[in-house]
């Protein structure tokens, strides 16, 4: 059974730093890798997706990479923004590629 | 991409009663997806809903509890039955846009008094 973890749970950054959050996963065979934006009490933002067989994707200041092999992911956030402020969820695309296994979570607080 | 909607965006309901939430999406999808959030927790899959056939749910949840209907490729219908507070949750739908990659609608909150 697939299992998702991101660490860490939380974590709060001054305005203008980079970040990392990252995302494990047990079992490698997935399809790909989606990195999702949830605001409070909303539904989610799709932010990216890195196929199985892409090391990266980049959009504006965040990058996502994926790691299959070690069943890892990082997404990284430049320049942190107070509008980044937000619970990141990452999930993996597995069971015949259309059924998402989501992680945990990491709620961001980006303070002025 | 596509645009989903939701409706209700949120609801308080009593005990006992049932509660049936709509998905809207404006372009034709094959598959549609039904997730539960419950407070403080991860989404979970609740079931799949392709049109002219039968959902078919993870373990866990069963039709009597949470009927789905897929009457065309852009809509769907949840039903939460016989509600108790433990189905106090967000309930979201999600369509898969290209092969193996969904985009999610706003949710539903639900309460359960």
């Amino acid at each position: 059974k697939q299992e998702v973890t991101q660490i860490p749970a939380a974590l709060s950054v001054p305005e203008g730093e980079n970040l990392v959050l990252n995302c494990s996963f047990t079992d490698s065979a997935i399809y790909n890798l989606q990195w999702f934006r949830q605001d409070p009490g909303k539904g989610l933002t799709s932010l990216l997706l890195i196929q199985s067989s892409q090391r990266e994707q980049t959009s504006g200041r965040l990058n996502a990479s994926l790691d299959k092999s070690s069943g890892r992911s990082t997404l990284y956030i430049a320049a942190s923004q107070p509008g980044d402020s937000a619970t990141y969820l990452c999930a993996v695309s597995t069971g015949g590629g259309n059924k998402l296994t989501f992680g945990t979570g990491t709620q961001l607080k980006v303070e002025l | 991409s596509a645009v989903i909607s939701q409706k209700p965006s949120r609801d308080i309901c009593q005990r006992g009663t049932s509660l049936t939430i709509q998905c809207q999406v404006d372009s034709q999808v094959t598959m549609m997806f039904w997730y539960r959030q419950q407070p403080g927790q991860s989404l979970t899959l609740i079931a799949t809903a392709n049109q002219g056939s039968e959902a078919t749910y993870e373990s866990g949840f069963v039709i009597d509890k949470f009927p789905i209907s897929r009457p065309n490729l852009t809509f769907s219908t949840l039903t939460v039955s016989n509600m108790s507070p433990e189905d106090s949750s967000i309930y979201l739908c999600s369509v898969e846009v290209r092969p193996y990659e969904q985009y999610f609608g706003p949710g539903t909150r639900l309460t359960v008094t």
